[in-house]
């Protein structure tokens, strides 16, 4: 079965700096695809990047940009020039074709001013 | 597009009641999706449509749960009776094909 691992229960990040968060995942399929979603205090679920696992190139936008590792199933988002409405929790999400989106436990961003 | 809309945003019952949670999709949206979320378990997938169809209820608690989808711009979870360890956030997401769910803003779910 997929599982899809955070191993940072919880983070913290000087405002401006940059930020890596990461994921591990777990799956024999190679057609798939992986998210990183973002729930501020407002509880909305909202969809930060996304990244198709047969493309090799890295997804970007703006600030934010992940370093896929397809290899090693690493998947992690860097965050970078933080600000304070960065501040989240951030779920790691994988998704095997049109199947059900399996997310990961989440990482908890704190900005610090 | 509105998005997905849920309602109502929070709900307060007593333990034994009826509670039913609505959805709207995004229009053209084919896939629609239910899941739960608390502290203890995270977010946990219920039952997913496609094409108004329940495709996978393996998530479903048990027979006090049910959803129904009866056309592609609505859907309802009901719980019947409902109990305290039922609280929690319930989501609904809707999504084209392979793309990323779009999430509704979730119900607050209180039982006491």
């Amino acid at each position: 079965a997929q599982t899809v691992t955070q191993s940072q229960p919880e983070m913290s990040v000087q405002e401006a700096e940059t930020v890596t968060l990461s994921c591990t995942y777990d799956t024999s399929e190679s057609d798939y695809y992986l998210f990183w979603y973002k729930q501020p205090p407002s509880r909305q679920m909202i969809l930060v990047i996304r990244q198709e696992a047969y493309k090799q190139q890295n997804a970007t936008e703006n600030r934010f940009s992940v370093n896929f590792q397809k290899a090693a199933k690493s998947f992690s988002l860097k965050i970078s020039d933080s600000q304070l409405g960065d501040a989240a929790m951030y779920f790691c999400a994988y998704r095997r074709g049109v199947d059900k989106i399996i997310f990961g436990k989440g990482t908890r961003l704190h900005i610090l001013p | 597009d509105a998005g997905v809309i849920q309602s109502p945003r929070h709900e307060v019952t007593e333990m034994g009641q009826e509670v039913t949670l609505r959805c709207k999709p995004i229009s053209g949206h084919d896939y629609l999706f239910w899941y739960r979320q608390t502290m203890m378990r995270g977010l946990e997938l219920l039952i997913y449509f496609n094409n108004n169809v329940p495709i996978d209820d393996s998530g479903m608690p048990e027979d006090r749960f049910s959803a129904k989808m009866p056309n592609a711009s609505f859907s309802t979870l009901k719980i019947q009776p409902s109990e305290p360890r039922d609280s929690a956030v319930y989501f609904c997401a809707s999504s084209l094909d392979r793309d990323g769910y779009t999430f509704g803003s979730g119900t607050r779910l209180t039982v006491v």
